[in-house]
C-alpha cells in the first residue's frame, strides 16, 4: 500500500535562519505531489505542485522554494525565515487523474 | 473571485439535525470534486469523492451540479463527533481547496 512521509513534525526557527522540510512517498511511482500551507485558522494555500522530476509550479511564495530530486521525495526550502512563514505545512499526493489526494501529517513551523 | 468557495460557517446543530454545505468553483474545466474533513490541528482526511451522478456514504451525501458550479455535502442525523472543518476541493491540474466550513454538533 501506498503511504507518505512528512517530517519533521514541529520545528521552531528563528527568523533568518534556512529551512527544509522533506516528504517522501512508498508504494506507487510518479505521483503527483504537493506542498500546501495552513496559517492559524485559515485554509489550506497551494504552494508549489510537481507532476514529475523537475517539474514543479509555484504558486505564492516569495522565499519558499522547492525541489524533486527523486520521482517520489518533495523537498520545501527557504534561505531565510519570515515570521509570516509560520504555519502548518503539509505534503500530499495523487496518483491518476481523479484519485483524491493524501496527505502526510503535516510540520508545524514555528519561526520565531 | 476565488477559485473555490465555501460557505463561511460556522455551523453550530443540535445532535440529529441535518446539515448542508456548498461549495462554488469557478473554472468549468475542473475535473474532479472531493470533500475532506479536518480535525484540529491534524491532516485534512479524505471524506467522500464527488460523482456527477451523486453519491452516498451512510448518512453522507454528496452532489455535483456541473451546469451551475457547485457541489454539496449534506449531512443527516448529526452525531458529535462530525464537528469538524469540512473541505471542499476542486481539480482542474492541480488540487484547489475552500477554506473551510466549522460544523460543531452539541449534545
Amino acid at each position: 500500500s501506498q503511504t507518505i512521509h512528512q517530517w519533521p513534525a514541529t520545528l521552531v526557527q528563528p527568523v533568518g535562519s534556512p529551512l527544509s522540510l522533506e516528504c517522501t512517498v512508498e508504494g506507487t511511482s510518479n505521483p503527483n505531489l504537493y506542498w500546501y500551507r495552513q496559517a492559524a485558522g485559515r485554509g489550506l494555500q497551494l504552494l508549489f505542485y510537481s507532476v514529475g522530476i523537475g517539474q514543479i509550479s509555484s504558486e505564492v511564495p516569495q522565499n519558499l522554494s522547492a525541489s524533486r530530486p527523486q520521482d517520489r521525495q518533495f523537498i520545501l526550502s527557504s534561505k531565510k525565515l519570515l515570521l509570516s512563514d509560520s504555519g502548518f505545512y503539509l505534503c500530499a499526493w495523487h496518483g491518476q487523474t481523479y484519485s483524491p489526494l493524501h496527505f502526510g501529517n503535516g510540520t508545524r513551523l514555528t519561526v520565531t | 473571485r476565488k477559485e473555490v468557495e465555501q460557505d463561511p460557517g460556522p455551523f453550530n446543530v443540535p445532535e440529529g439535525a441535518t446539515v448542508a454545505f456548498n461549495c462554488t468553483y469557478s473554472n468549468s474545466a475542473s475535473q474532479s470534486f472531493f470533500w475532506y474533513r479536518q480535525d484540529c490541528r491534524k491532516e485534512p482526511k479524505l471524506l467522500m469523492s464527488v460523482y456527477s451522478s451523486g453519491n452516498e456514504d451512510g448518512r453522507f451525501t454528496a452532489q455535483l451540479n456541473r451546469a451551475s458550479q457547485y457541489i454539496s455535502l449534506l449531512i443527516r442525523d448529526s452525531k458529535l463527533s462530525d464537528s469538524a472543518t469540512y473541505l471542499c476541493v476542486v481539480k482542474r491540474g492541480d488540487m484547489r481547496f475552500g477554506a473551510g466550513t466549522r460544523l460543531t454538533v452539541k449534545p
